[in-house]
């Protein structure tokens, strides 16, 4: 089977732009994750979804939003990208509802805005 | 606000030692732990979990220890090969709900 997969691997954007990253998790899984790594980082979380609706927001502004497919694949969007926002996007899938829930990521979409 | 901390961003070992990774955690809600490895240009990939009402877990050459009194967790392992080399993050979360990350630990295994 397949693992997460992310496209595209590489993105260079300029400021003000807007760009969306796509996703498609395990076969089988029902919940999508998104996560903003900047170097130096951990992992920050961003949404959630499960059964294509939002199951969490983290503290992102509203420019980031995302959207989840009947197919549980899904996409990240983000508007008036500023130089912030380049970054590691990681997506990551799970069978959500287990107590011993694990996140599978993605290779991540590296998003540079000049 | 970092809920997660892993204070030493960094560790080398010899290879066959035990390396040690450590992670604190501020929010007592937190109730069920991770443990990923991330080599460069890859994902974080899952390497064992434990949930609060046990104290270790062991898998193989990793054995994650919890002490909740303290909020710190730890990573073991034994023994450390140069393939281990990779950024450790720990993660955690309240039941059901999103997973807070560290900052990471760069280990380095020297043969």
């Amino acid at each position: 089977d397949a693992g997460v997969t992310q496209s595209p691997t590489h993105l260079i954007k300029t400021r003000g732009q807007q760009v969306t990253l796509r996703c498609s998790p395990i076969s089988g899984h029902k919940s999508v994750s998104w996560y903003q790594q900047v170097l130096g980082q951990g992992p920050q979380f961003i949404f959630q979804y499960y059964e294509k609706e939002e199951r969490g927001r983290g503290n992102f502004p509203d420019r980031f939003s995302a959207r989840q497919f009947p197919n549980y694949s899904s996409e990240l969007n983000v508007n008036a990208l500023l130089l912030g926002d380049s970054a590691l996007y990681l997506c990551a899938s799970s069978s959500l509802g287990t107590a011993n829930e694990k996140l599978f990521f993605g290779s991540g979409t590296q998003l540079s805005v000049l | 606000d970092q809920q997660v901390k892993q204070n030493s961003p960094s560790l080398s070992v010899q290879e066959g030692r035990i390396s040690i990774l450590n992670c604190d955690y501020t929010n007592s809600m937190f109730d069920y732990f991770l443990w990923y490895k991330k080599y460069p240009a890859e994902g974080p990939t899952f390497l064992i979990s434990i949930s609060s009402i046990k104290d270790k877990n062991e898998d193989g050459r990793f054995t994650v220890f919890l002490n909740k009194s303290a909020k710190h967790l730890s990573l073991h392992i034994v023994p450390s090969q140069p393939g281990d080399s990779a950024v450790y993050f720990c993660a955690a979360r309240p039941f059901t709900s999103q997973f807070y990350f560290g900052t990471g630990t760069s280990l380095t295994v020297i043969p």
